[in-house]
Order: C-alpha cells, then structure tokens, then sequence
C-alpha cells in the first residue's frame, strides 16, 4: 500500500521559516493537501492541491510539490503555528495521510 | 457556513457495533459536489481514514477495515453514519467526520467536525 512518511518533529525559532517534507513514491505525480491541528482541536485544511490556500489561511502558507516529495513552508513562523501537520494524498480510492510532525516554535 | 457534528456512545463494549452520525448543518448532504467520509485518530497518534460515501449512496472503505465497517446516508436528516463491527480495544480513538471535494487526486477534506471520542472497554 502507499505510504506518507513524515519527520516526527520540526523545530523553528520565531519569525524564521519552517519546512515539513511529506514524502511518498512519485509522490508529484499525485495531488497532496496539508492539514494543521493544533493541540486538543480538529485538523484544519491549509494547503490542497499541492500549493493552494483556503480562505483565511494566512500567505505565509505555502507549499509543493515534486518528485517523491511534498513541502510546507511556513514563513515567519509565529507562536500560533505551533501544531501537528499532516499531508494527504490518494491512492487509487483510498486516502493516506502522513504520519504527522509536530512543528515546535522555540 | 458548513458546520458538522458527530454524536454516538463514548463507551462501547469489545465484540459490540459501534454507531456513529454526523449531522451536517448549512449544507445539504445531498449536494454531488461532496462526499462525506469518517476519519479517526487514536490518542497521541496520526490520522486514519476511515471511509466514504456519496450522495449517490456508493462507498469506499480503507482496505484494513473494510470487512467491518459501513457508511450510509440520511438525506431526510441531513446525516451520515458509521457502523463498524466487533469493536476491540484497538479501536479506541477520537472519530472524525469530514466534507470532502474536489475530482479525482484533488480531493481533500475541507471542512471537520469536532470529533467524539469512542473508548473501548468492558
């Protein structure tokens, strides 16, 4: 079966910027979403098809994707960025989600 | 605003069925645009997918428990439900429901409820 591997923890200093890398086979061939939970809360879509904002996510979101991996970048990382973040992706009918990292914002 | 709540036992004994619905409010589930799918998370773990269903009725269930579980819908209630069978203690976890949309390898799940957790225990 398909698999999304993530690193378990980032860590960033305030103000700097943060990158999380989801990687999975031919990973770019397929469209990947990113989901932000903060502790205690429902995940929250930030990122969808590939690079796209919802509504209200803030621009220092933004994403990619290439190859075997997708990317989040969090510019200017602030307190309230402080979270799990997970990617998604489809395989064949099914959904795989990452495993999480869990961004610290020292 | 789409707004979706899920309601159900918190409790459920080993070996029984779990049944879960999620109510939608500001939406009608019966919209082709979206699919409707349950996702749930065990403590101090990652996502897991659960299932989906259309409009239409059709399904589509993760591979590692497809034997067990079922989605239905209730358009005159504006609900969808999750009935997964013989419940052990793996099954333990806070369960999601979520909107999903968009075509193909862009779906994505863009609105959540709060979740509800289930334990399983004697």
């Amino acid at each position: 079966s398909y698999e999304l591997t993530q690193p378990p923890s980032v860590s960033v200093s305030p103000g700097q910027t943060a990158t999380i890398a989801c990687s999975g086979d031919k990973l770019g061939d397929r469209y990947a979403s990113w989901y932000q939970q903060k502790s205690g809360q429902s995940p929250v879509l930030v990122i969808y098809e590939d690079s796209k904002r919802p509504a209200g996510i803030p621009e220092r979101y933004s994403a990619s994707n290439s190859g075997n991996t997708a990317t989040l970048t969090i510019s200017g990382t602030q307190a309230m960025d402080e979270a799990d973040y997970y990617c998604q992706a489809w395989d064949s009918s099914a959904v795989m989600f990452g495993g999480g990292t869990k961004l610290t914002v020292l | 605003q789409v707004h979706l709540q899920e309601s159900g036992p918190g409790l459920v004994k080993p070996s029984q069925t779990l049944s879960l619905a999620c109510t939608v409010s500001g939406g009608s589930i019966s919209t082709g645009s979206y699919y409707w799918s349950w996702i749930r998370q065990p403590a101090g773990k990652g996502l897991e997918w659960i299932g989906r269903v259309y409009p239409t009725g059709s399904t589509s269930y993760n591979p590692s428990l497809d034997s067990r579980v079922t989605l239905s819908l209730d358009t005159s209630k504006n609900q969808f439900s999750l009935n997964l069978i013989s419940m052990t203690a793996a099954d333990t976890a806070v369960y999601y429901c979520a909107r999903g949309v968009g075509a193909g390898q862009k779906r994505h799940f863009d609105y959540w409820g709060q979740g509800t957790l289930v334990t399983v225990s004697s």
